[in-house]
């Protein structure tokens, strides 16, 4: 069964303290991968999408990276406002299951300053 | 670009009663998706439109659940005969046919006493 498993559930940080967060996946037919920010009460946020193994995207203070079966949120010197929680979601290929995104459960991130 | 809009923002009702909610995706997107999200948990895909047919539908959404598209525009989300379980954000995202970003709305809140 195709899986999308994030860890941690929730991380604490300093202010200025970098970290990585994690989404494994087990699929068939990856098509790409996507990192959204939810803030709570509201819906999800576009932050990046991956194709492909060895790609990486920036923006501010994060770095989306993909290998072959997971991926890495990086956030380099966090500051309060990072706090969120943060969604890795899979898309399948076409030819399996439509064009459905498959959702982890997110990890929760809270930057204290 | 105003974005995927939701209304109504927050539905308390009783359980038992039948509920409908909204969804206006970004101008000229094709594809429509809902998706419900639990507290702690991330989307689940329910069903997605192209233009006005509707092509999935996830095993999660029972026949109490119906959802519309009818002039390729605007979805309608309605539920029949609520329950308890039904409590939830209700997620709607758009993009365009060959596109693969989903752009998600606000969500509406469901709560069903």
């Amino acid at each position: 069964e195709d899986q999308v498993t994030q860890s941690p559930e929730a991380l604490r940080l300093q202010e200025g303290e970098s970290s990585s967060l994690n989404c494994s996946y087990t699929v068939s037919g990856l098509r790409g991968l996507f990192w959204y920010r939810q803030d709570p009460g509201k819906g999800p946020e576009f932050l990046f999408t991956l194709y492909s193994a060895g790609e990486e995207k920036e923006k501010e203070r994060l770095k989306a990276t993909l290998t072959k079966k997971e991926s890495f949120l990086h956030i380099t010197a966090p500051k309060p406002e990072d706090s969120a929680t943060y969604l890795c979601a899979v898309l399948f290929s076409f030819t399996t299951s439509g064009s459905r995104l498959t959702f982890g459960e997110g990890t929760q991130l809270t930057v204290n300053p | 670009d105003t974005g995927v809009s939701q209304n109504p923002r927050h539905k308390i009702t009783k359980r038992g009663q039948n509920v409908t909610f909204r969804c206006d995706p970004i101008s000229e997107h094709n594809r429509l998706y809902w998706y419900r999200q639990t507290l702690g948990q991330g989307p689940e895909f329910l069903t997605y439109f192209q233009n006005e047919a509707q092509l999935e539908k996830s095993r999660l959404l029972s026949d109490r659940f119906s959802a519309e598209r009818p002039k390729g525009s605007f979805s309608t989300l309605e539920i029949q005969r609520t329950e308890q379980g039904d409590s939830a954000m209700y997620l709607c995202a758009s993009t365009l046919l060959g596109a693969d970003t989903q752009y998600f709305g606000p969500g509406t809140r469901l709560t069903v006493l």
